[in-house]
C-alpha cells in the first residue's frame, strides 16, 4: 500500500527566508508526485507535479521540487518565503499503473513571519 | 472550461437528516475522487469512482455513507442518519483518463447540529 509522509506538521519561516517542506513516499515502484496548496476555506490547487523526465520541477508561485529516487522524496523548496504563502501544503502520490488513485500526506501548515 | 463544481457549499444538518454533496468533474473527466478533511486534520480518501463504477470505496465507512457517478448527472456523496463526527469538509476532486492530476473543487463544509 502507498503511505506518504509530511515531517512536520507546522512549519514557520520568516519573510524572505528558504521554505522547506518536506515529503517521503513508501513505494517499490516510484508514483507519480504532486505537491498541493490550500488557502483558508478553500479547495487543494496543484502547485507542481513530477511524472517522468527531469527530476527537478519548477511550479507555480516560485515553488519547486525535487524527485530523489534514492531517498524517495519529494521536498517542496521556495527561494525567499513571501506572506501570501501562508496556507497548507499537502503532497500527494498516485501509484503507476494501477488507475488514477491519490494518496495525500496529513498536510504542513507554513507560518510566515514578517 | 468550468472547474470542478461542488455544491452547496455549506450544508447544515440536524442529527439524524440526510447530507446529499453533489459534485459535477471538469469536462471531459471520468475519474472522481471524494475526500473528507476534518478541522486540524488532512485529507482522508473516502471513494474512487468513474462513470457506473465504484473504483474503491476502501475509505468510506460501511454504514450510512454511499457514493454514485451516474451515466448522466453529477456524482453524489450521501449520508444517512448524519451524526455529530460527520461535520467536516468534503472534497471531491476529478481526472482525466490519459493524465495523472486531479483537479479539486471548492468543497462542501457539512455541519451537524
Amino acid at each position: 500500500a502507498q503511505s506518504v509522509t509530511q515531517l512536520g506538521s507546522h512549519v514557520s519561516v520568516s519573510e524572505g527566508a528558504l521554505v522547506l517542506l518536506r515529503c517521503n513516499y513508501s513505494s517499490s515502484v516510484p508514483p507519480y508526485l504532486f505537491w498541493y496548496v490550500q488557502y483558508p476555506n478553500q479547495g487543494l490547487q496543484l502547485l507542481l507535479k513530477y511524472t517522468t523526465g527531469a527530476t527537478l520541477v519548477k511550479g507555480i508561485n516560485g515553488f519547486e521540487a525535487e524527485f530523489k529516487k534514492s531517498e524517495t522524496s519529494f521536498h517542496l523548496t521556495k527561494p525567499s518565503a513571501h506572506m501570501s504563502d501562508a496556507a497548507e501544503y499537502f503532497c500527494a502520490v498516485s501509484p503507476k499503473g494501477t488507475g488514477n488513485q491519490f494518496y495525500f500526506g496529513t498536510g504542513t501548515s507554513l507560518t510566515v513571519i514578517p | 472550461n468550468a472547474g470542478v463544481m461542488q455544491n452547496p457549499r455549506h450544508l447544515v444538518r440536524r442529527r439524524g437528516q440526510e447530507a446529499r454533496l453533489r459534485c459535477s468533474p471538469m469536462k471531459g473527466h471520468s475519474h472522481v475522487y471524494w475526500y473528507r478533511q476534518l478541522p486540524e486534520e488532512g485529507l482522508k480518501f473516502m471513494v474512487y469512482l468513474q462513470k457506473e463504477n465504484i473504483i474503491d470505496e476502501s475509505g468510506m465507512p460501511k454504514e450510512r455513507f454511499s457514493a454514485e457517478f451516474p451515466k448522466e448527472g453529477p456524482s453524489i456523496l450521501r449520508i444517512q442518519q448524519v451524526v455529530r463526527g460527520d461535520s467536516a469538509a468534503y472534497f471531491c476532486a476529478s481526472s482525466p483518463d490519459t493524465a495523472h492530476e486531479a483537479f479539486f473543487g471548492q468543497g462542501t463544509r457539512l455541519t451537524v447540529v
